[in-house]
């Protein structure tokens, strides 16, 4: 079974701290995604990498950083925590692309609950 | 620009066959069709893709129109289990790079006895 595994289910945090999101996988994918959920906004798409030392930003890049050093795991990080930043946070990972246009299968850790107070 | 557009919930009874349908009026000629399911307090489940016609599996079926603008995500008799989020997704690639998976606000499936 594909497991991609986020280091801390929950996690309370400051205003102003580092934090530090870790997610690893073991199916050897190429690629890895990190999403934040909140109500009524669905899955946001932060920062994907599609390779070691690569990273492209999502559609809510802003006060986020990302670092994929070996290619099982992707970490987000948040270099100064905000109460906005308050959400679900969701790693997940895929093979590389079919075909344009032909997604492959991602499969999704389960979450992070990140609270900054 | 939305590249996918479904309703925001549904309600549905056991027993139901419920069909969920979502407009990609932008759709690539490449691009396929990708649903998504996700429970509540877990990650979204690769549910069924499909490009033309009509593809099923153990869990559901996917019929998309020959001008392929939309898609109708199918479960037939729904269990109170089925109550869940149910993402669309289209083809999203990074030429000569990974894809990028965007996904929705969904629809928001609730099953009822």
């Amino acid at each position: 079974d594909v497991k991609v595994t986020q280091s801390s289910r929950y996690l309370v945090k400051r205003t102003g701290e580092k934090v530090f999101l870790e997610c690893v996988q073991d199916m050897d994918h190429e690629n890895m995604f990190w999403y934040r959920q909140d109500p009524g906004l669905g899955l946001r798409l932060i920062y994907f990498s599609y390779d070691v030392k690569m990273k492209e930003k999502g559609d809510i890049p802003e006060g986020y950083s990302v670092s994929r050093e070996k290619k099982e795991r992707f970490s987000l990080i948040l270099e100064s925590a905000s109460t906005n930043q308050t959400s679900m946070y969701l790693c997940a990972s895929s093979s590389l692309l079919l075909k344009q246009g032909r997604n492959t299968e991602a499969f999704f850790g389960q979450g992070t609950r990140l609270t900054v107070v | 620009l939305a590249k996918t557009t479904q309703p925001i919930s549904m309600d549905s009874y056991e027993g139901q066959e419920v069909n969920i349908t979502c407009s990609h009026n932008n759709i690539a000629t490449n691009d396929y069709i990708t649903w998504y399911q996700q429970f509540p307090s877990q990650g979204p489940r690769f549910i069924i893709q499909g490009y033309k016609t009509k593809v099923t599996n153990e869990v559901a079926s996917l019929f998309i129109p020959a001008d392929r603008k939309s898609s109708t995500l199918s479960l037939p008799r729904v269990s109170l289990s089925d109550t869940a989020v149910y993402y669309c997704l289209v083809g999203d690639g990074v030429t000569g790079g990974g894809n990028k998976l965007t996904f929705g606000t969904g629809t928001q499936l609730k099953v009822e006895l």
